[in-house]
């Protein structure tokens, strides 16, 4: 069971917009800035988005963050077939003294 | 470009202790702002924060491994270590080394990755 609660999966048609949610609490996202990894297969993460919403240098505006309270969001727009991996969300957690990672939501682009 | 590349046994016994290391090349790890991590990931599952050290020795570590983890840094090779204790076949899966900046869960620089199974 992961601290940080994200949806198993989800999917989308190409062009559609997706959102993938990140559900912690006070001691993680409620108080620490949220980061968004992109894992295709058989790759290491890649840092998709950090500081709840900047963007690294190369990734597309079609991907951006947002933070409200104690859950964080990821959403894609113009849905490509090459977005098709998993994403995992990360917060530091003042509680545990420790970084914690969501489970994970496998994007299928249908 | 910063390049990091892990090293060590592939099959680890149980009850034995797993030990890796990971290279830094391109960039120095005792650059001021940076945290060195290690993270795993079970095959199929999820990815999980095993801990992170500066370059001048401090430490965190995952609270659930704290007890058989030690992460050491050696800035004369430019390289980090790991080393978990009493394994069993729960710890297998793939580990990575990553560089964090700004933070320690802004892992911006990752290791391809090495698979560590445990088995007799």
């Amino acid at each position: 069971q992961s601290v940080l609660t994200q949806p198993p999966s989800a999917s989308g048609t190409p062009g559609q917009r997706v959102t993938i949610s990140c559900s912690g609490s006070s001691s993680n996202i409620g108080s620490n800035t949220v980061n968004w990894y992109q894992q295709l297969p058989g790759t290491a993460p890649k840092l998709l988005i950090y500081s709840n919403n900047q963007r690294p240098s190369g990734v597309p505006d079609r991907f951006s963050g947002s933070k409200s309270g104690t859950s964080a969001s990821l959403a894609i727009s113009g849905l490509q077939s090459e977005d098709e991996a998993d994403y995992y969300c990360a917060a530091w957690d003042d509680s545990l003294n420790g970084g914690v990672f969501g489970g994970g939501t496998k994007l299928t682009v249908l | 470009q910063l390049q990091l590349q892990e090293s060590g046994p592939g099959l680890v016994k149980p009850s034995e202790t797993l030990s890796l290391t990971c290279t830094v090349s391109g960039g120095s790890i005792s650059s001021s702002s940076y945290y060195w991590g290690w993270i795993r990931q079970p095959p199929g599952k999820g990815l999980e924060w095993i801990g992170s050290i500066y370059y001048s020795g401090s430490t965190y570590y995952n609270p659930s491994l704290k007890s058989r983890v030690t992460i050491s840094v050696d800035t004369s090779k430019n390289q980090f270590s790991l080393k978990l204790s009493s394994v069993t076949a729960a710890d297998t899966a793939v580990y990575y080394c990553a560089r964090s900046l700004d933070g320690l869960t802004k892992f911006d620089y990752w290791g391809q990755g090495t698979l560590v199974t445990v088995s007799s």
